[in-house]
């Protein structure tokens, strides 16, 4: 079936605004990771879920970003009061499983805060 | 925590030539995951080929292949006999197969961009 896709492609919002960034992973994958890369840089780890509970959220920055996955397939990341330092794209990676070596990515979402 | 480090920031190659991408790591552990991804300006990330770290045979994929040296904590990306498509950022990245809660995730390096001249 489709890949993981990602929406919105690119979100511009003024600082302090809050943002929702949504990733729909392949079918039937349990395994959801978050990843933020900054320009010219290479990914870095924010959050992954199996199923429905966040199994890991170190890399999560702040108490402003938050992540859900209700129901175990769609996840959003939530960004409260949005700073310059936020901008960045957000990839979002789906596996089979939790022991899947391949994650499968997004195109991304690129994010700027103004 | 494990470190993944990419000191070229930038290659270039000749198209039907070779072209050798670095890579070196750090880690405690003795069992993992070793990739190399490839990112395009799309921005969506290919896996391009993977090592398993128990394993001494490098692994191949038609025209890439790795030089894994362990000991050396190094994972080198060969790709032969470049094409234009070839062209884009390329991801060294370290998984951990050990259990726990950093078991999923992806650590990658800074990235090096191959430019493909026809």
């Amino acid at each position: 079936g489709a890949g993981v896709s990602q929406t919105p492609s690119n979100k511009v919002t003024e600082k302090g605004k809050y943002v929702e960034l949504r990733c729909d992973p392949i079918s039937g994958h349990t395994a959801l990771y978050w990843y933020r890369q900054s320009l010219g840089q290479g990914p870095e780890f924010l959050i992954y879920f199996q199923g429905t509970g966040a199994a890991d959220d170190s890399g999560l920055p702040n108490d402003r970003f938050f992540a859900v996955r209700p129901e175990g397939s769609v996840s959003t990341l939530k960004i409260q009061r949005t700073e310059r330092g936020d901008s960045a794209v957000y990839l979002c990676a789906s596996s089979y499983t939790l022991d899947s070596y391949e994650q499968y990515f997004g195109p991304g979402t690129r994010l700027t805060v103004t | 925590a494990q470190t993944v480090t990419q000191s070229q920031p930038e290659m270039s190659v000749q198209e039907a030539e070779t072209v050798t991408l670095s890579c070196t790591y750090d880690t405690s552990e003795s069992d993992y995951y070793l990739f190399w991804y490839k990112q395009p300006p799309s921005r969506q990330m290919i896996l391009v080929i993977r090592q398993e770290a128990y394993k001494q045979q490098n692994a191949t994929e038609n025209r890439f292949s790795v030089n894994f040296q362990k000991a050396a904590k190094s994972f080198s990306l060969k790709i032969s006999d470049s094409q234009l498509g070839d062209a884009a950022m390329y991801f060294c990245a370290y998984r951990s197969t050990a259990g726990g809660t950093s078991y999923g995730k992806l650590t990658f390096g800074q990235g090096t961009i191959l430019t493909v001249h026809p």
